[in-house]
């Protein structure tokens, strides 16, 4: 089994709706962290979280929130979901002190109509 | 200005080529230097990292960093159609939040 999954693996959405994307680690790191990739832009830091209780904003939150249900548990919501929110979101996951080795997910390609 | 700027390519070789690697940045207060590597479809995975400056060798693979330049470099020698993919830099620093910038990522093609 993958040590970092992500639900869904696709999915397609309307302008408005509210939509949670899920990420779920066996590995036991302690930070988690959520991704965008758009081509040519590369990979850009949403959210990421050191424990439970830290949670901090990356280069682009703005119309994102999250939830770290659990240690192994790291959420994505987008509210309102909009066009350009189109992308692949990547959920990685790493040990403190190690920053250098993340550990990414499969990805979810989200389409916004 | 990005603080890390990468070719997106595409980069086309003959397999058993040299290829060259390339990444600039702008945060001097970098000083951990990692490539990525991610295949069609899949999430990017760790293929090397070097802390400071100097060269790393793994197999077929040297990662070099010159930072008085802000510049690193990702060698791939005797190069396979296994090696096409995605590469990405990223960076960070020591202290602080540490979280990783990363390059766009240079799509390679290594042709058989």
């Amino acid at each position: 089994d993958a040590d970092v999954t992500q639900t869904p693996r696709n999915r397609i959405t309307k302008t408005g709706k509210r939509i949670m994307l899920e990420c779920s680690q066996t590995k036991g790191h302690d930070r988690m962290y959520w991704y965008r990739q758009d081509p040519g832009l590369g990979l850009r830091l949403i959210y990421y979280s050191f424990d439970v209780k830290d949670i901090n904003k990356g280069e682009i939150s703005d119309g994102y929130s999250v939830s770290r249900q659990a240690q192994a548990k790291f959420s994505l919501s987008l509210e309102s979901a909009i066009p350009n929110q189109t992308a692949l979101y990547f959920c990685a996951t790493s040990v403190s002190g190690h920053q250098e080795t993340q550990y990414f997910g499969p990805g979810t390609r989200l389409l916004v109509l | 200005q990005k603080e890390v700027e990468q070719d997106p390519g595409p980069l086309s070789v003959p397999e058993g080529a040299i290829v060259s690697l390339n990444c600039t940045y702008s945060n001097s207060a970098f000083q951990y230097f990692m490539w990525y590597r991610q295949y069609s479809r899949k999430g990017p995975e760790l293929l090397m990292y070097t802390y400071s400056s100097g060269n790393k060798e793994d197999g077929r693979f040297t990662a070099q960093v010159d930072k008085s330049s802000k510049y690193i470099s990702l060698f791939i020698r005797d190069s396979q159609p296994s090696d096409s993919a995605t590469y990405l830099c990223a960076m960070s620093l020591i202290q602080g939040a540490q979280k990783l910038v990363f390059g766009q990522g240079t799509r390679l093609t290594i042709n058989p």
